[in-house]
């Protein structure tokens, strides 16, 4: 069975950093992209990095680039994501999740139980 | 970015009702649509992906059907489980895009 366990949410001060864990299981975790997904409160999914199952390749949302670093172990089977220069509008509750086959590797098949990061003063 | 665009936003109807959400896209994605089903404080599901391909363990009442620019999720018979909020997504490159939702309320 497939899980995927978040965490290193909490509360941090705008301007601050985090730095999320998503902790893989059940799967061959170098074989399949995977993906950070935030959803702010009480709003719809915003997709926020992907990375290749190699971790040669990465992708980010023009609304966190350049600050947000997305990373995987595969030695631990653990994606990371680095979370620097933080502002009010980057809270959220930020899900991992794992990408499809070769034919739909942007296809998330399935999700963590998501972190909540707050960026309050 | 590719932007997407579902109608409506909200949605109330019955048990037994067929229902249908429409997922527009602002250039050709071909097939490459996901539809996800959110249930309040939960992690998204997978339903639908390539537009018209069924999820793992995904009841048959739930189908996709579109490509190009417009896409359509139909739900056969309203069941109580399927009360819930609905996302696209596509999947044509990975700067991925979500639809604003769909909330599926009773009636």
């Amino acid at each position: 069975e497939v899980q995927l366990l978040e965490s290193g949410g909490g509360l941090v001060q705008p301007g601050g950093s985090l730095r999320l864990s998503c902790a893989a299981s059940g799967f061959t975790f170098s074989s399949y992209g995977m993906s950070w997904v935030r959803q702010a409160p009480g709003k719809g999914l915003e997709w926020v990095s992907a990375i290749s199952g190699s971790g040669v390749n990465t992708y980010y949302a023009d609304s966190v680039k350049g600050r947000f670093t997305i990373s995987r172990d595969s030695s631990k089977n653990t994606l990371y994501l680095q979370m620097n220069s933080l502002r009010a509008e980057d809270t959220a509750v930020y899900y991992c999740a794992k990408g499809g086959d070769s034919s739909s590797p942007q296809v998330f098949g399935a999700w963590g139980q998501g972190a909540l990061v707050t960026v309050s003063s | 970015d590719i932007q997407m665009t579902q109608s409506p936003s909200t949605l109330s109807a019955s048990v037994g009702d067929r229902v249908t959400i429409t997922c527009r896209a602002s250039q050709s994605i071909s097939s490459w649509l996901a539809w996800y089903q959110q249930k309040p404080g939960k992690a998204p599901k997978v339903l639908i992906y390539k537009a018209s391909s069924l999820g793992s363990g995904v009841p048959s009442r739930f189908s996709g059907s579109g490509s190009g620019t417009e896409f359509t999720l139909t739900i056969s018979s309203l069941q109580p489980d399927d009360f819930a909020t609905y996302y696209c997504q596509q999947h044509n490159s990975y700067q991925i895009t979500f639809g604003q939702g769909t909330r599926l309320e009773i009636k």
